[in-house]
């Protein structure tokens, strides 16, 4: 079945430090693939997304380029923020009437001043 | 809009009670779907409806009921809760009118079962 797959966790960074979330996925056709951030308390926030290969998806300084050819989806940022603390999940999504979402297990990220 | 709200936020059950968690959306959306979310995991799909009188199961829906009488509301029933059903809980929705389904997610109610 479709799967995916995130780098263990957690993750610390100092601000202003670059950032690289790796994820890849196994899936049979093509699927829309997707970054979720979920804020402390909060439930889960769409950040980007990219539905066919070669897509960059980008939002609020985060990047992640849908390659095929390694089946990955890594998000990237090259300046985070203590705002930017947060849960991150990458999810992949086939279309159709059962459009259930596909979750990584997440990773925290904590960003210290 | 208020989006997805889910009601309680917090609820402790004893094992064999019963509650219902609620969900409603206000943007008119035809898909609504229940995840569950334990602890260094991923969410994981419960049921799932298209639109109001159509529901349908997804990946761990044992010891679960939904219905949908409404477009708005998606309520999640457990007859009798287990220590295994220990998890945060989210509902969301997304509507199909574009090339992907984004969903959209509400607070989460986290539930514990002692």
């Amino acid at each position: 079945g479709d799967s995916v797959t995130q780098m263990e966790g957690p993750v610390t960074l100092s601000e202003e430090a670059f950032l690289t979330i790796n994820c890849t996925y196994t899936a049979t056709g093509y699927p829309s693939l997707f970054w979720y951030v979920q804020y402390p308390g909060e439930g889960l926030q769409l950040l980007l997304k990219a539905t066919k290969a070669d897509d960059k998806g980008s939002n609020k300084g985060f990047e992640a380029t849908y390659r095929k050819e390694t089946t990955s989806f890594h998000l990237e940022k090259g300046s985070v923020q203590v705002s930017d603390s947060a849960v991150y999940f990458c999810a992949l999504q086939k279309g159709g009437a059962n459009s259930k979402l596909t979750f990584g297990k997440g990773i925290t990220l904590s960003v210290r001043p | 809009n208020a989006g997805v709200t889910q009601t309680p936020k917090f609820r402790i059950l004893k094992i064999g009670q019963s509650m219902t968690l609620q969900c409603t959306q206000d943007m008119n959306h035809n898909y609504m779907y229940w995840y569950r979310q334990d602890p260094g995991m991923g969410l994981k799909l419960i049921y799932y409806s298209v639109g109001a009188g159509i529901t349908d199961k997804g990946e761990v829906p044992n010891g679960y009921n939904v219905s949908r009488s409404t477009t708005e509301d998606f309520p999640l029933r457990l007859e009798l809760a287990a220590p295994s059903q220990t998890s945060v809980y989210f509902c969301a929705s997304s509507y199909p009118g574009t090339s992907s389904y984004e969903q959209y997610f509400g607070p989460g109610t986290r539930l514990t079962v002692t």
